[in-house]
């Protein structure tokens, strides 16, 4: 099975700052037509996961532009330009470049 | 407006077996590179993917739970069901289902995990 690794697990940020978050992968997820098969959730407490990004740098449909993704291969960031209140929760990636697909530790985002 | 909805009992005794449904509307299992995935998240803990199962019956699962689960689809009722051997206590966590467009020749476009439902939260206790 493919073994993803978030960091940081917790990430206190003051509203109006940026806050990244890092995912690497064991294996490439990358195929030969060019996609990384690495999603973005948001998991806000009491909800279910919402998609946020897939395929590594596509912003999911309703998705503020604040959020944006990148990497290829095996190591990916997700990034927020500036956090906002509504931001909080828990964020997960989550590899489905093959089966089993495996998600993250997840990374907690609080404000400060 | 695509809907997914998962549904079983809250409450199941060790040994027993598990069965969820996933009942959604808005999309068919049946049109090509339609899938629809089971995840769970025990309190507390991280997300864990469970199974999956494509529109053409394809069928995959999680290596931990494989000998366990087992999962089909209804196209006609619009409903994939789950069901998990062997209960036991650490298998208590909210089980949601989602869906998965991916495309079924190349260039596999995909467009994530786009829709999930409310999840079911299921304890296993005597």
């Amino acid at each position: 099975d493919i073994v993803m690794t978030q960091s940081p697990l917790s990430l206190p940020v003051t509203p109006g700052e940026p806050a990244s978050i890092s995912c690497r992968s064991n294996q490439s997820l990358l195929y030969s037509n060019g996609y990384s098969y690495l999603d973005w959730y948001l998991q806000k407490p009491g909800k279910s996961p919402h998609l946020l990004i897939y395929l590594g740098t596509n912003r999911a449909s309703r998705v503020p532009d604040r959020f944006s993704g990148s990497g290829s291969g095996t190591d990916f960031t997700l990034k927020i330009s500036r956090v906002e209140a509504e931001d909080v929760g828990v964020y997960y990636c989550m590899q489905a470049s093959q089966t089993p697909y495996t998600f993250g530790q997840g990374t907690k985002l609080e404000i400060k | 407006q695509v809907t997914l909805r998962e549904s079983g009992p809250v409450l199941v005794k060790p040994t027993q077996t598990l069965t969820l449904t996933c009942t959604f509307s808005g999309f068919s299992l049946s049109d090509s590179g339609m899938r629809v995935s089971w995840i769970r998240q025990p309190p507390g803990k991280a997300l864990e993917w469970l199974a999956r199962i494509d529109w053409d019956d394809d069928k995959y699962y999680s290596t931990s739970l494989k000998s366990r689960l087992t999962i089909s689809k209804d196209t006609s009722k619009n409903q994939v069901v789950l069901t998990m051997t062997n209960m036991d206590p650490v298998d208590t966590a909210t089980y949601y289902c989602a869906r998965i467009i991916k495309g079924a020749t190349y260039p596999f476009y995909y467009y994530g995990m786009d829709v999930w439902g409310q999840g079911t939260t299921v304890t296993v206790s005597s």
